[in-house]
């Protein structure tokens, strides 16, 4: 059974550089799958954040490119999300998912960690 | 950039057939994959590539799409499908639908 499992801090500082992470069980992220992230503000719908592929091919939301960097660590079976410069806007709970390789739905969920940017 | 338009809510009464749409520019020319989402829980994947359920979603979950407009039929619905739905195509990124609450009363 594929588990994941996001970690990381649950309040961050504007301006700061989120970083989590996302354990991956029960499945090697260098099978044929894509690894990604998405967020979802207190109260409002589902935000995509990007994806990763252990090849290297990375997909990322053009409102988020400039700031998000999603990358693998086979090693270790996880992989990571940065984004930086955050603000208030920022403050979310973050989901990692496993995404289809071909067609990009999202077929395994973490169970979210939630994140808010404040002084 | 593309935009996917849902209902912000739909109602249906218990046992009945609920209908949730989503509508996008040529919508019937992308795959487009359902999660439902219960208050305080992740989203789970109950329809991809627009017809297929994956293994555990019960069979009264179906989905179609043709020309501008996917839809999410829920037949006999029960209490414990009251959730958001949203609705998800690829379009050199993955873009969502504003998701549609569906209240079960």
């Amino acid at each position: 059974q594929v588990q994941l499992q996001e970690s990381g801090p649950g309040l961050v500082k504007p301006s700061e550089t989120l970083s989590l992470t996302c354990a991956v069980s029960g499945y090697s992220i260098s099978s044929g799958s894509y690894w990604g992230w998405i967020r979802q503000p207190p109260g409002k719908g589902l935000e995509w954040i990007g994806i990763s592929y252990h090849s290297g091919s990375t997909y990322y939301n053009p409102s988020l490119e400039s700031r998000v960097t999603i990358s693998l660590d086979t090693s270790k079976n996880h992989f990571s999300l940065k984004l930086t410069s955050m603000t208030a806007a920022d403050t979310a709970v973050y989901y990692c998912a496993r995404s289809h390789y071909f067609y990009y739905h999202m077929d395994v969920w973490g169970g979210g960690t939630t994140v808010t940017v404040s002084s | 950039s593309y935009a996917l338009t849902q209902p912000p809510s739909v109602s249906v009464s218990p046992g009945q057939t609920a209908t949730i749409t989503c509508s996008g520019d040529k919508l019937g020319d992308k795959y487009v994959s359902w999660y439902q989402q219960q208050p305080g829980q992740s989203p789970v994947l109950v329809i991809y590539e627009d017809t297929k359920r994956p293994s555990g979603i019960p069979e009264r979950f179906s989905g179609s799409n043709s020309g501008s407009t996917a839809t999410l039929t829920i037949r006999g619905t029960p209490a414990m499908d009251e959730a958001d739905y949203y609705c998800q195509v690829w379009d050199g990124s993955v873009v969502f639908g504003g998701g549609t609450k569906l209240t079960v009363l």
